[in-house]
């Protein structure tokens, strides 16, 4: 099983939709997490962290369920920008080593 | 701005022959670097973590001798991929911990692309 799971996608919506997207770890022992966005060959660049009771920064909403060991990242009113592959990211310890799932690809079309 | 810089961006090299990946951080000190690969439409996967003044610690399956680190200073970490083969070729990424009043970011460099024919 690997360590970081998500759906691959590509989800295909259009301007404006709200999208989801969903991610599971195997490791209960994970302490922090993250969504990362990357678009096409290019470095992941940070785009939130996710807390235990939830966080949103504009359009962007990140969920943890420990007890699932679940995490959900909610993007509203899509704009074309916001298509790239999004990295859910998994730290087990305090060394900083991220261990990153295989990302899902979002395509927002006009 | 950038707060982590590749050089080179991309490289093609011949196999056998050997690649050295720098990878810097800019005004800032990073005693930790990390060194990653990705395959295409795959994950990072962490290679090795570099340490400054000190040997890399590699991950499980990373030949140290193939793929060697040196981290000799507190702004430059350098990955050389020795007798490089067809199946090196990837995307090679390097982060640094950024300190910050919020407390402690990895940031990536931009990547570099290696191609071995």
């Amino acid at each position: 099983r690997k360590e970081v799971e998500q759906d691959p996608g590509p989800f295909n919506v259009p301007e404006g939709a709200t999208v989801a997207f969903n991610c599971t770890y195997s490791n209960s022992a994970s302490q922090s997490f993250f969504w990362y966005r990357q678009d096409c060959r290019k470095e992941p660049k940070l785009l939130m962290s996710v807390y235990s009771s939830g966080n949103e920064d504009g359009r962007f909403t990140a969920q943890l369920n420990r007890a699932s060991q679940y995490i959900s990242l909610l993007i509203r009113d899509s704009k074309l920008s916001d298509s790239a592959t999004y990295l859910c990211v998994v730290n087990l310890d305090s060394s900083y080593k991220l261990i990153f799932g295989s990302g899902t690809r979002l395509l927002v079309r006009p | 701005g950038a707060v982590v810089s590749q050089h080179p961006s991309r490289v093609i090299c011949k196999s056998g022959t050997s690649v050295k990946i720098e990878c810097r951080s800019l005004d800032f000190q990073a005693t930790t670097m990390f060194w990653y690969r990705q395959f295409p439409k795959k994950s990072l996967m962490l290679m090795a973590t570099s340490n400054e003044g000190s040997k890399a610690t590699y991950e499980q399956g990373v030949e140290k001798d193939k793929f060697l680190i040196n981290h000799a200073s507190l702004t430059l970490s350098t990955l050389t991929v020795t007798s490089a083969h067809p199946e090196d070729s990837s995307f090679y990424i390097c982060s640094a911990i950024f300190p910050g009043l919020a407390g402690e970011t990895q940031y990536f460099g931009p990547g570099t692309r290696l191609l071995v024919l």
